[in-house]
């Protein structure tokens, strides 16, 4: 079983739809959460952290679910722009060492 | 703000050639990653540094060396290339928590043929 695991997709949506991406981890003792975006054919850019009580940044909202072992991220009211591959990113108990989930490709179409 | 920046972002290697990819990171962070990222695997480890002077193996460290030459640069070396190293290579920095999440450079693009 890998250790971050991510529907690949491709989630094809309209501009101006909700989509949401899901994510579960496998190491219950895992400390710090990220998605990350890249775009086709450059380095992966920090999104947004995500915290256990949640958090939102403008359009985008993530959710830590430790219980259940997955994070969550949606976003609102989706632009051309936001067409990109979402990684999710988990880092484990010890040391610095971050866990790259495979992405999910999202493409929003006019 | 330079940020990691990595060299070259292009290569084409014949097979059992060597090469060294360079990077480099003007954040003052401790630690440096490099990755490599195939189609539907994602990134995976290759080796880090925790700090100066240290470096470990990551998942797939075969085939590959390191350098950690002093805090700002940290240097990937393959012996003898293979066509199993076709990848995307980045290189990465990070505050000593891993906190604030890692900082890539753009990627080098390498082909063995």
């Amino acid at each position: 079983r890998k250790e971050v695991e991510q529907d690949p997709g491709p989630f094809n949506v309209p501009e101006g739809a909700t989509v949401a991406f899901n994510c579960t981890y496998s190491n219950s003792a895992s400390q710090s959460f990220f998605w990350y975006r890249q775009d086709c054919r450059k380095e992966p850019k920090l999104l947004m952290s995500v915290y256990s009580s949640g958090n939102e940044d403008g359009r985008f909202t993530a959710q830590l679910n430790r219980a259940s072992q997955y994070i969550s991220l949606l976003i609102r009211d989706s632009k051309l722009s936001d067409s990109a591959t979402y990684l999710c990113v988990v880092r484990g108990e010890y040391g610095n060492k971050l866990v790259f989930g495979a992405g999910t490709i999202l493409r929003v179409k006019s | 703000n330079a940020g990691v920046t990595q060299t070259p972002k292009f290569q084409v290697l014949k097979t059992g050639q060597s090469m060294t990819l360079q990077c480099a990171q003007d954040m003052n962070h401790n630690s440096m990653y490099w990755y490599r990222q195939d189609p539907g695997m994602g990134l995976r480890l290759i080796y880090y540094s925790a700090s100066e002077g240290t470096t470990d193996k990551g998942e797939v460290p075969n085939g590959y060396n390191v350098s950690r030459l002093n805090k700002r640069e940290f240097s990937l070396r393959l012996e003898s290339a293979a066509p199993s190293q076709t990848s995307v290579y980045f290189c990465a920095s990070s505050d000593n928590g891993g906190n604030y999440g890692y900082t890539f450079g753009s990627g080098t693009r390498l082909t063995v043929v």
